[in-house]
């Protein structure tokens, strides 16, 4: 599985917005990119999935350029539970890779008033 | 509906105590995963099972370590001879299985295990 890397933190203010970004240089051509939140006391938790351009859904963004290199998770307008570590998983559909989440430390957001 | 259920939710033994981890996955997912995770790190893979068929254990730290589930739906991990390295948040998820699709990955609530 491909590895990424990812800023250890950002700090932001409520009503911001909040970019992460992504690098994962050896990302496979079957590869996907996925992006999920962990809360504190919580499990990780789902947030968006792209393999290339721009998806959007209702709580997040996802910019993955042309080379599919890194990719960018944008949170529009932050609010004080936005607070959380953000992961970055690159992985394919295969049936051997599925199961095998890699997490990395991922990127701890910290959302002020 | 109800989500991924673990017990206990915490678990305080001695060095050298074995310990059964329980994992209930949502109904109906094929898939069942085990993590562990280490304070200020994300999760670390374990195994993970499609229905009863244990289809990688390659993150298993060592033979201490096994997990089954016998008839497809609930798991156990069991940690033998428990030592304090294995003091941990373990983690289990589940998904709806198939090969091809992206499955996503709903995480119970963990069993934080401290091994004394």
């Amino acid at each position: 599985l491909a590895k990424t890397t990812q800023p250890i933190s950002m700090d932001s203010y409520e009503g911001q917005e909040v970019n992460i970004t992504c690098s994962h240089n050896n990302i496979a051509t079957n590869d996907y990119i996925t992006w999920y939140q962990q809360f504190p006391s919580q499990g990780p938790r789902f947030i968006i999935q792209g393999y290339k351009t721009k998806v959007t859904n209702e709580v997040a963004s996802l910019f993955i350029p042309a080379d599919r290199k890194s990719s960018t998770l944008s949170l529009p307008r932050v609010s004080l539970s936005d607070t959380a570590v953000y992961y970055c998983l690159v992985g394919g559909h295969a049936t051997d890779s599925w199961g095998k989440l890699q997490f990395g430390a991922g990127t701890q957001v910290v959302v002020t008033p | 509906g109800a989500g991924v259920s673990q017990s206990p939710r915490y678990k305080v033994t001695k060095r050298g105590q074995d310990v059964a981890l329980r994992c209930d996955p949502i109904s109906g997912h094929v898939s069942l995963y085990w993590y562990r995770q280490a304070l200020g790190q994300g999760p670390e893979f374990l195994t993970y099972f499609n229905y009863e068929a244990q289809q990688d254990k390659s993150g298993l730290p060592n033979d201490r370590f096994s997990a089954e589930r016998p008839e497809g739906s609930i798991s156990t991990l069991t940690i033998q001879r428990t030592e304090q390295r294995d003091s941990a948040m373990y983690r289990c998820a589940s998904s709806l299985g198939g090969t091809g699709v992206f499955n996503e990955q709903f995480f119970g609530p963990g069993t934080r295990l401290t091994v004394l």
